[in-house]
Formats: C-alpha cells, structure tokens, sequence
C-alpha cells in the first residue's frame, strides 16, 4: 500500500460542475502539499496545509489529521481546471515529499 | 512563470553516457529540491540543497549526484545511463530549509535511448 493514496484515479465532468479530489495518507505528517500539472508538464504548488482549510479563487483545500485524509475542491470548474492534481506530504521530522500518483481530471465544455 | 529556470528543456542521449541538469532557483530562494517524474513510478524526490549544503537524500541513485554552488544555481549529474533514467526531471526552489511551498522549474525531459 502506498503512502499516499489518491482517489479517483480519472475524473471526467461537465464545466460548472463541483470536483472533489480525495487523499488519504498513512504517516504523521507536518504538511500537505496539492500540486496541478498542466498537460505541457509544468508543476504548479496550489495548497501547502497543516491543519484546516485553505482557499485560493474558486479551489478549496481541507485536511484531517485525525483521518489522514485531504479534499481538494473545485467549485464552478472550468475546460483550463483540466490538468493532474498531485498530493504530496511531509511526513513528520521528515524532509522530503512523499506523492500520490495523481488524479487525471478532464472538465469537458 | 515561477521564477525557477531549468535548461535543457530536452536531451536525448545513449546508454552509458552522462548528463548534466541545471536550475537556477528563484531570486532569494536558497533550497533546491531535484525530482524524478517517470510513467511508472510518478514523483520521486531525489535530493535538497539548502544554501550549498546538502540537506536531505531521497531516492537517488549512486549513478547520480549533484551539487549547488555559491550562486545558488544546481546541477543534477547523470552518469551510465541507462534506458529506464529516461524521465522528466524537475528542479523546484523554497526560500528556506524546510519544504515550505515550492516554485517548480519547467521540466528537463530526458530521453536514454
């Protein structure tokens, strides 16, 4: 079992449609990273969280640290929302990232 | 544009040479942070620099070392290649030691044919 597990794997939607993005993760950790890559491959850091809920625009992100599980939302999405969305957590003392395999998300117009 | 450069954006090359990545870190950005992104095992941290020194070792190979100079700029060496290092590598940057939210460089995608 990975560390960091992400789900779905693919998601397909109509645009104005709500997306979740789900991670669940098995260590203690310090923080939690979402990532977009654009189809050209460049990385993009969206959320870095501990504890909560951030918000960016129209992206939401929440964290659990008792489940060990983030949400990563996107509300009223959009054909450019289209992109992988990566998790990623610092495990606790650790230094280095650990990643999900990402989400292919496709908002079709 | 996130600030951070990485050059080549391409290379292609045969099994058994070697390589050299560069990234140049966002201005005032003093950690360097080198990643592996391969089809079948996602990303991978490889290893940090913060301010020259080595900070943290992931899953780097002994085939591949880097380093980071006085400028702060980095380069990633690859040597005996082999078909499977062919991947993107990434070069991300964070003003401090700790892996606080990271500026991506584009991508050197390598190619071992």
């Amino acid at each position: 079992k990975n560390e960091v597990e992400q789900s779905p794997q693919n998601l397909t939607a109509q645009e104005g449609e709500f997306i979740t993005i789900n991670c669940s993760y098995s260590v203690g950790i310090s923080a939690l990273h979402w990532l977009q890559q654009h189809p050209g491959g460049g990385i993009v850091s969206l959320f870095m969280l501990s504890s909560g809920k951030k918000k960016h625009g129209r992206l939401i992100a929440t964290i659990n640290i008792q489940e060990k599980h983030s949400s990563l939302h996107i509300t009223a999405s959009h054909p450019r929302d289209s992109a992988v969305y990566i998790c990623a957590v610092r495990g606790q003392g650790a230094q280095k990232l650990v990643f999900g395999q990402g989400t292919r998300l496709t908002i079709n117009p | 544009d996130s600030g951070v450069t990485q050059t080549p954006k391409h290379l292609i090359t045969a099994t058994g040479q070697r390589v050299t990545l560069r990234c140049s870190p966002r201005s005032g950005d003093l950690s360097v942070y080198w990643y592996q992104q391969s089809l079948d095992q996602g990303l991978q941290f490889l290893i940090q620099y913060y301010n020259g020194e080595e900070r943290a070792k992931g899953n780097i190979l002994e085939r591949f070392s880097a380093q980071q100079f006085p400028d702060l700029h980095s380069e990633l060496n690859l040597s005996s290649l082999e078909l499977g290092d062919s991947a993107l590598y990434f070069c991300a940057s964070s003003p401090g030691p700790d892996q606080g939210k990271l500026f991506f460089g584009s991508g050197t995608q390598l190619s071992v044919l």
